[in-house]
């Protein structure tokens, strides 16, 4: 059973470009969570979303940030005009309806 | 509203010497509570969790966590430290079954030393 699958592990942008981060939940669940880790920092919640609801997008910037989880495919995280703030660790989980959080290996941004 | 503080940013200790991580919470319902581990560029591995059963939590590579609700605390201890749990370890609350949304900790890096 693959566990929480993301993609890139490792994604290089210049300012003002746009960065996709996919995610792809463990088998079985339908609830998919983004976190962002900045550097020596804990993880902050962003957007928690099951297929093709968002629940709780508290912790998005309002600007620039969007999050989708279709009825087919991955959860993305898109990021547009990056600025090198946005620079972090980026993490997806999934769980079932009441189960665990299984955490994906994140996806490294780097914005130059 | 939830939210975790995790004391000491830095934790060093000697190979088979105890390792006490702390971690004190803020939860205005029962909290479920969570220690993650997290090995360098990798994502987070759940260590344990307390769901308001048993105080005392085993988790995995023999680390345990005490539930104590008169100091709000739950912190993380092992017995003897392995050169193998070096590594970046977050504490975590969320509000309960249901409410899967974690706060974690900024985290504490333990470094063991030969």
């Amino acid at each position: 059973n693959a566990g929480v699958m993301q993609n890139p592990r490792h994604l290089v942008r210049r300012r003002g470009q746009e960065a996709r981060l996919r995610c792809s939940p463990m088998k079985g669940h339908s609830h998919v969570y983004w976190y962002r880790q900045l550097p020596e920092e804990g993880l902050k919640f962003m957007v928690y979303l099951q297929k093709e609801n968002i629940i709780d997008e508290s912790g998005m910037p309002k600007e620039r940030f969007s999050a989708e989880f279709p009825k087919e495919g991955p959860s993305i995280l898109r990021i547009q005009q990056v600025v090198r703030g946005d620079s972090a660790a980026y993490f997806c989980a999934s769980s079932s309806n009441t189960g665990e959080l299984f955490f994906g290996e994140g996806s490294r941004l780097t914005v130059l | 509203a939830q939210s975790v503080t995790q004391l000491g940013s830095h934790v060093s200790v000697s190979e088979g010497a105890l390792v006490l991580l702390r971690c004190n919470y803020s939860s205005s319902v029962p909290p479920y509570l969570f220690w993650y581990v997290q090995y360098p560029n990798q994502g987070l591995q759940l260590l344990l969790k307390y769901t308001s059963a048993a105080t005392l939590v085993k988790g995995i590579n023999g680390f345990e966590a005490e539930f104590k609700k008169s100091e709000t605390s739950f912190h993380l201890t092992k017995p003897s430290a392995h050169m193998s749990d070096a590594a970046e370890y977050f504490c975590a609350v969320s509000a309960g079954q249901g409410a899967q949304k974690l706060v974690f900790g900024q985290g504490t890096r333990l470094t063991i030393n030969p």
